[in-house]
């Protein structure tokens, strides 16, 4: 079965400063991969998933970006990090010709 | 684009009892529905799903049921326990890569 890192656990930022999430998975190749963005006491909102190295899809325009170096390393960045990106970031991934997803552990972000 | 609807947003009920919770769909193409448990701090945890060409499915002291001519699918947990007070999402397929998520349901079991 496949097993998903996220690191950092959690992470405390002033507003400005930049942001770098690291999403790594084991035990599958060539997954889609996702970044989630859950606020407090809300649901979940997709903000990128890619299908390989190097392709990105972004659903929702805003100031983070996202990139897979590698088959199984999935990065989330934010040049200037806003207030408003606070929340629970999680990474989830899928086995090609699957429907299921898996997520992360996620990273609780707090910009203050 | 699919659009999930999920109700309630909020759930209590008695230890022992039944709860239901419901979601509705928009995409007639969307061919997968997964339920996701929560718990506080935690992350989404898959409990149960279903594919489109099947209308039940049962897993212990939870189902899951689907109308495809309604477009609606719903989680049934029986003989509810402590352990099963936590936040639950549904989600629909959107295209063959994407899953749309109801906004969830906070189920709370009463002892």
């Amino acid at each position: 079965s496949q097993t998903i890192h996220q690191w950092p656990a959690t992470l405390v930022q002033p507003v400005g400063s930049p942001l770098s999430l690291e999403c790594t998975v084991e035990g599958t190749s060539n997954p889609n991969l996702y970044w989630y963005r859950q606020a407090a006491g809300r649901g979940l909102q997709l903000l990128f998933y890619s299908v390989g190295i190097g392709q990105i899809s972004s659903e929702v325009p805003q100031n983070l970006s996202a990139s897979r170096p590698q088959d199984r390393q999935f990065i989330l960045s934010s040049k200037k990090l806003l207030l408003s990106d606070s929340g629970f970031y999680l990474c989830a991934s899928k086995r090609p010709s699957t429907d299921t997803q898996y997520f992360g552990p996620g990273t609780r972000l707090t910009v203050l | 684009g699919e659009n999930v609807e999920q109700h309630p947003s909020t759930l209590s009920v008695q230890e022992g009892d039944s709860a239901v919770i419901k979601c509705t769909y928009s995409d007639s193409a969307s061919n997968y529905f997964p339920w996701y448990k929560q718990e506080l701090g935690k992350r989404p945890q898959l409990i149960i799903d279903i594919r489109s060409n099947v209308g039940e499915k049962k897993d212990q002291r939870i189902a899951v049921t689907l109308n495809k001519t309604a477009k609606h699918f719903s989680l049934h947990i029986t003989e509810t326990q402590p352990e099963d007070s936590a936040v639950y999402f549904c989600a629909a397929t959107r295209g063959a890569q994407k899953l749309v998520f109801g906004q969830g349901t906070r189920l709370t079991i009463n002892p």
